[in-house]
């Protein structure tokens, strides 16, 4: 296990549920991602949050809906979700810049949106 | 805005080669650049990370440049091994904000065949 965990490992939902993914890191880091991987296309950034406030949203629609309780949780709340929305969803965290460590990624989320 | 793009796409290799995959980016005022593996279906670990002041980094049998007046980065791989066989993933960490903000490639996928 890395130090950021995410659950589930998997998720399958149907277009008129809500369901929640849990981040969490074990590595003091002030800063925590969400980004979004759909098949053949690069990472996408979700969102940031920096010290719990939330720094950047990369035009996200509002079915998705980030929360960061303090500086080692995140969550995504889904709700709507179509199902172009399937993917990988990674949870990540990281130093301020000027970091000898980079960033470290959580091992993900499935998500099958049916 | 800033783009990542590797090369090859793809690469199949014999057990025991020595190969080269190659990143280049389009703003070269990054904090820094970082290599990852990602095996099918999971997260993201870190190989190497580059502070935009270095020149390389090594671990193992891994090697990574960076150029950044260029925009490229190499990742060096010597004496490769199917255990070896994953997605690449390079990403640039840009400049201009506190926290960070990775830029993905696509990713090289590596077949080592024994």
């Amino acid at each position: 296990e890395t130090g950021v965990t995410q659950t589930p490992r998997h998720l399958v939902m149907g277009m008129t549920n809500k369901k929640s993914l849990k981040c969490e890191q074990h590595l003091g880091h002030n800063a925590m991602y969400w980004y979004k991987q759909s098949a053949k296309k690069p990472l996408e950034l979700m969102f940031v949050y920096n010290f719990k406030e939330q720094t950047e949203n990369n035009s996200v629609p509002s079915r998705f809906s980030p929360e960061c309780p303090n500086s080692s949780h995140l969550f995504l709340h889904l709700h709507t979700l179509q199902p172009e929305d399937s993917a990988l969803y990674l949870c990540a965290s990281s130093q301020e810049h000027g970091s000898n460590y980079g960033y470290t990624f959580g091992s993900g989320t499935r998500l099958t949106v049916v | 805005k800033q783009e990542v793009t590797q090369i090859p796409a793809a690469l199949s290799v014999p057990e025991g080669e020595n190969l080269v995959l190659n990143c280049s980016f389009t703003d070269s005022a990054i904090y820094n650049l970082q290599w990852f593996r990602q095996d099918p279906g999971k997260g993201l670990t870190s190989l190497l990370l580059i502070q935009s002041s270095q020149r390389e980094q090594t671990s193992g049998r891994l090697n990574a440049s960076l150029d950044k007046s260029s925009g490229r980065s190499t990742l060096y791989i010597a004496a490769s091994q199917p255990g070896d066989s994953a997605t690449y993933l390079c990403a640039v960490w840009d400049g201009g904000t506190s926290y960070g903000k990775l830029t993905f490639g696509q990713g090289t996928i590596l077949t080592v065949h024994p």
